[in-house]
């Protein structure tokens, strides 16, 4: 099962807002509403941020979203703060497999 | 509140095998899928499989297939993972995560660094 595409590093300045994308196939992104994005900090377990293409677990800020367009899903991030500093990867259910997906990963850079 | 909580590191030689706990508290443990997924030193994630508390059926990643066994103990609330065979590349930190549904996972134990070095 190849993994889902995303770009190696994004970055902006604080306050900004920057978008990562997650690019899979109509097995998995473009068929499924099961898009899940998690943040991960150097040395700590991942954390779901999004599930379900755009729902966000209590206690997540409102200024992470998620959307899907065809075969890619993307994560918004709004008025980027230093603590968004962090890796974040992207999963999806995929008809493919009886296992998830998961992306290549973000390096998200707070300039 | 949830909190999934796992065994301390290991180091193992090539060739031996390794058993991970990961005890669930704050919930039904029956009531959710427990997953394991490892993260290589300075890679992204990758799924090894999961087992189902309630039933004990377990899924694993084609490359794992009959190296890795995934267990539960429910009177403790604690699913295990055991790996043998083990080879360098087995390196990573590995980590069990609940599922919320649809192979999407909400909770995360803190990870276990499993080093494979002669």
């Amino acid at each position: 099962q190849s993994a889902l595409t995303q770009p190696a590093s994004v970055s902006g300045s604080p306050g900004q807002s920057i978008t990562i994308s997650c690019t899979g196939t109509s097995s998995d992104i473009g068929g499924y509403n099961y898009v899940s994005w998690y943040q991960q900090h150097p040395g700590k377990a991942p954390k779901l941020m999004i599930y379900e293409v755009s729902n966000r677990p209590s206690g997540v800020p409102d200024r992470f979203s998620g959307s899907k367009s065809g075969n890619t899903a993307s994560l918004t991030i709004s008025g980027l703060q230093a603590e968004d500093e962090a890796d974040y990867y992207c999963s999806s259910y995929t008809s493919t497999s009886t296992l998830g997906v998961f992306g290549t990963g973000t390096k998200v850079t707070v300039l | 509140q949830v909190q999934l909580v796992q065994s301390g590191a290991e180091v193992k030689k090539p060739g031996a095998s390794v058993k991970v706990s990961c005890k669930a508290s704050g919930y039904t443990f029956t009531d959710y899928y427990i997953h394991w997924v490892r993260q290589a030193p300075g890679q992204g994630l990758e799924w090894v499989g999961w087992i189902n508390p309630n039933s004990g059926k377990t899924n694993f990643a084609q490359k794992f297939q009959g190296r890795v066994t995934m267990t539960r103990d429910t009177s403790i609330s604690t699913a295990y993972m055991d790996l043998s065979r083990l080879r360098s590349d087995d390196t990573a930190v590995y980590y069990c995560a609940r599922e919320l549904r649809w192979l999407q996972l909400d909770y995360w134990g803190q990870g276990t660094l499993v080093t494979v070095s002669s």
